[in-house]
């Protein structure tokens, strides 16, 4: 009964293939967020989607596209990956979308990361 | 722009207490959390600020004073389990949640 997981855990891939990740929480949040952390466990927000609708995009290269069936799935893909690419990208929740009225709901629930490394 | 600032490490003995701190400049705030992450793990929620004060939760203390933009995560008792990272971060304001670069704490015995 994992709260949010992710697939796969580890990605081992060519430069200039295309992947995908996934992410699905069963915790009845409205809000899911795609983070990368690089070498330098530096934890940086790339995407969230609150409701399936985008909210936030970062400035991430056009390769990457996030993609939200619904509410409870968010899923990313890589197309054409490059060498700098290579991080943790760690998947994540929260019960409600920043600003509303309890700050516990901003609260973030993180899976267990997904670990690609590109050759 | 959203800038948080934490120190990169820390050491501390086992059994003492150690403050990490983190100052922020964000364009706006809604709050201030914590969180612990070990090595090769992901991270977890430990305690959320407010308002301006201290919130304590078992051996886990954070303090927030907002006129100064700043907060602390206090941990007492120290133990070799909480040889970890910790991030603070920030929700609210233009990019609406910014994570600092986190600290990394080393318990010795």
């Amino acid at each position: 009964d994992t709260a949010v997981s992710q697939t796969p855990k580890y990605l081992v891939t060519q430069m200039g293939n295309d992947k995908s990740i996934k992410c699905e929480q069963n915790l009845g949040h409205d809000t899911m967020y795609w983070y990368k952390q690089d070498s330098k466990k530096f934890l940086k927000i790339m995407f969230s989607y609150n409701n399936k609708e985008l909210i936030i995009n970062e400035t991430v290269p056009n390769r990457f596209s996030p993609k939200s069936p619904d509410k409870a799935h968010l899923n990313l893909h890589i197309n054409s990956l490059e060498l700098g690419d290579s991080a943790v990208y760690f998947c994540a929740s929260s019960q409600r979308w920043i600003g509303t009225s309890d700050p516990r709901g901003e609260t973030q629930y993180f899976g267990p990361g997904t670990r690609l490394l590109v050759l | 722009g959203q800038n948080i600032d934490q120190p990169t490490e820390m050491t501390a003995t086992e059994g003492a207490i150690v403050q990490i701190n983190c100052t922020y400049q964000t364009s706006g705030f809604n709050g201030l959390f914590w969180y612990q992450q070990h090595a090769g793990e992901a991270p977890t929620f430990l305690s959320y600020n407010v308002l301006d004060g201290l919130e304590e939760k078992g051996r886990f203390s954070s303090f927030l004073s907002r006129s100064k933009g700043y907060s602390y995560l206090l941990l007492k008792e120290l133990q070799m389990k909480d040889s970890a990272s910790y991030l603070c971060a920030v929700t609210g304001g233009y990019q609406k949640v910014t994570f600092g670069t986190g600290t990394k704490l080393q318990v010795i015995p």
